[in-house]
């Protein structure tokens, strides 16, 4: 079975300062991983995704994330935030296989931005 | 831009009775789903649905929960029965097919409210 972890659980950070949010994730075969966004109020939005090829992928909103095989990460960076990245970031990941390909979550990181 | 919706937005309801939550998946998408997130918990995988048939259930959707596609349309969750721990609310998601179709597209959820 698979399962996410997501280190924390909430962040607080002042504008313009560097994010990054660990993921980790474990299963025994070739995975997809995903980061989505919650803005409040609002559902769930799609960041950034990982499939194969580079390792580091570029979302919107000046996001990244870098897989890193041997570590079985995927943690997401901005080297700017803004007071309007304040949201609910979940990193989620399934198995690249055919049938359902569900989507398993991780806890989520509530990341509050200061002005 | 194509998007999930979901309807009721907000479904208040007394604990033994049922409810159908209903959505509209993105229409040339094949692969349909639904997830859950209880207040201050992470998003849970209820059930994957393709080809007129369920592709994969986690535990939690037991004998209490049916999906459906009753036309070509819509997608409905159906509780027979609800109790106080059905509290949640309820995302709607579905995907294309293909290499590049692993992204799953979100909707605005409903929330659901058993008393």
């Amino acid at each position: 079975a698979q399962s996410v972890s997501q280190h924390n659980h909430h962040v607080i950070l002042s504008e313009a300062a560097s994010l990054e949010l660990g993921c980790n994730y474990s299963y025994g075969g070739t995975v997809n991983l995903f980061w989505y966004v919650q803005y409040p109020g609002q559902h769930l939005q799609l960041l950034l995704k990982y499939f194969s090829g580079d390792p580091l992928v570029k979302g919107i909103k000046g996001f990244e994330a870098e897989f890193i095989k041997s570590k079985f990460s995927f943690n997401l960076r901005k080297p700017s935030v803004q007071w309007s990245d304040t949201a609910e970031y979940f990193c989620a990941v399934n198995a690249r296989r055919g049938g359902g390909n569900k989507l398993t979550f991780g806890t989520g990181t509530q990341l509050k931005v200061e002005l | 831009e194509p998007e999930v919706t979901q309807t009721p937005s907000h479904q208040v309801t007394q604990m033994g009775q049922e409810v159908i939550l209903r959505c509209v998946p993105i229409s040339n998408h094949l692969y349909f789903y639904w997830y859950r997130q209880i207040l201050g918990q992470k998003v849970e995988f209820l059930v994957s649905f393709y080809n007129n048939e369920i592709s994969e259930k986690s535990e939690i959707f037991d004998d209490q929960f049916s999906v459906e596609r009753p036309d070509g349309s819509n997608f409905t969750l159906k509780i027979r029965s609800t109790k106080l721990e059905d509290s949640a609310m309820y995302f709607c998601a579905s995907r294309g097919s293909g290499t590049g179709g692993y992204e799953q597209y979100f909707g605005p959820g409903t929330r659901l409210t058993v008393t």
